[in-house]
């Protein structure tokens, strides 16, 4: 699978978009973007994900460059319950659906 | 969204026992199931897929007579920790993926078991 590269941490003010950056320069054309965040002592909660095509969900947005070398991950409204560490995975498809998660990127957003 | 659920939530053994955590899907056929352990500070590492009714698959470096995973519906996974040690000490999460008539439900993951060897 593709490896991911994410900012270690972003801080956001509440109310305000929060735009979490991540970069997949050697993806292939059969892997699929994922993202997932885990707030503390919880299980992964899945957000969206896409192949090429930017994906909206009530959750968030994913924009993915047309070279699918990167994409961003757009929560619309940042409230003080986002904050959770993000994780962008790639993923093949086809592959049993194994998930790999790296360090992700650790969203605090303030009051 | 879908729901998976893990029992229990927290857990306290002593050393040489064997302690037994299910995972549900509550509102969809889990095909696969995965389970994943996550040290303090580190990020989740996968231990193993199972497959409804196959032998579960491990990842390398993890035991698979210590880890026993069974999979025998599809609505449940119980992953037993045999003869615990200090150093299993963790927090264990499952996810599952599946269908439920036209619908695929992605990974989504249960709350997770902290478990702790004393």
């Amino acid at each position: 699978d593709a490896k991911t590269t994410q900012p270690p941490s972003m801080d956001c003010a509440e109310g305000r978009a929060a735009n979490l950056p991540c970069n997949h320069s050697t993806i292939s054309g059969n892997e699929y973007v994922y993202w997932y965040r885990q707030i503390h002592s919880q299980g992964p909660q899945y957000i969206i994900h896409g192949l090429k095509n930017n994906e909206t969900n009530e959750m968030a947005s994913l924009i993915i460059t047309e070279d699918r070398k990167s994409s961003t991950l757009i929560l619309p409204h940042a409230t003080l319950r986002d904050t959770a560490v993000y994780y962008c995975i790639v993923r093949v498809a086809g592959s049993n659906y194994k998930l790999t998660f790296g360090k992700g990127t650790l969203l605090t957003v303030n009051p | 969204g879908a729901v998976v659920s893990q029992h229990p939530s927290r857990v306290i053994c002593k050393s040489g026992t064997s302690v037994k955590i299910e995972c549900r899907s509550l509102d969809f056929q889990a095909t696969t199931m995965f389970w994943y352990r996550q040290f303090p500070k580190q990020s989740l590492m996968l231990m193993a897929t199972s497959n409804e009714g196959s032998k579960a698959t491990y990842e390398q470096g993890v035991e698979k007579d210590k880890f026993l995973i069974n999979h025998a519906s599809l609505t449940l996974s119980t992953l037993t920790v045999t003869s615990a040690h200090p150093e299993d000490s963790s927090f264990y999460i499952c996810s599952a993926r599946g269908v439920e008539g036209a619908l695929v439900y992605e990974q989504y993951f249960g709350p997770g078991t902290r478990l702790t060897v004393t």
